[in-house]
């Protein structure tokens, strides 16, 4: 398997344009997380899905963040309106069972996203 | 509220040292515990995974810890070399069984030189 695909890799927008960031997860892996890392706040969960439905997003920062899962094999983090404060590296991860269990998550590659 | 915290924050060695990086989290109640390593502008790579009816895992020449009832996990790297220069987390997860949620401490920045 290629691991968790993320894209695009690096992302430079304005202020107020809407991004989108996508992920592909390993096939047959039930859970899909998304992550925001900064080097203030360290990395921190913004949602994850159980075979396609959202679990939890306590972790959305505000309205301006969505995402979805429209099947297994895809998935679309967006932000609209950008700020500059959003400004960070997206990951996006996915585990074959539920990681308070034996399974470990797979990383992809990131998404550094930059709002001028 | 699950707080993981990491200390120290960066560790620079010599080629050769044995360390030790430590890993504290708050509640007790956890099932497992991760160790992971990020390479600069990469992902992460999970190292390692403690179950909590276990005290310790080896992969190699890492060795992770677990001490459940005062909330501490070392990562013990043997004869460390350049290669091993990455952040180093730890993390784990919050919510009960059910729940796949991860929490991370903030790292560890390690450098190996020659």
């Amino acid at each position: 398997d290629a691991g968790v695909i993320q894209s695009p890799r690096h992302e430079v927008t304005e202020m107020g344009q809407e991004v989108t960031l996508r992920c592909k997860p390993i096939s047959g892996h039930d859970y899909l997380f998304w992550y925001r890392q900064t080097m203030m706040r360290g990395l921190e969960l913004l949602i994850y899905f159980n075979n396609n439905v959202p679990i939890d997003d306590s972790g959305m920062p505000e309205d301006r963040f969505s995402a979805k899962m429209p099947n297994a094999s895809f998935s679309t983090l967006k932000i609209q309106p950008s700020e500059p404060r959003d400004s960070a590296v997206y990951f996006c991860a996915s585990s074959l069972t539920n990681p308070a269990n034996t399974d470990t998550q797979y990383f992809g590659p990131g998404t550094r996203l930059t709002v001028l | 509220k699950q707080e993981v915290t990491q200390i120290p924050a960066a560790l620079s060695v010599p080629e050769g040292e044995n360390l030790v990086l430590n890993c504290s989290f708050t509640d007790s109640a956890i099932y497992n515990l991760q160790w992971f390593r990020q390479d600069p502008g990469k992902g992460l790579t999970s190292l390692l995974l403690i179950q909590s009816s276990q005290r310790e895992q080896t992969s190699g020449r890492l060795n992770a810890s677990l001490d459940k009832s005062s909330g501490r996990s070392t990562l013990y790297i043997a004869a460390s070399q350049p290669g091993d220069s990455a952040t180093y987390l730890c993390a784990v997860p919050t919510g009960g069984t059910s729940y796949g949620k991860l929490t991370f401490g903030q790292g560890t920045i390690l450098t190996v030189h020659p």
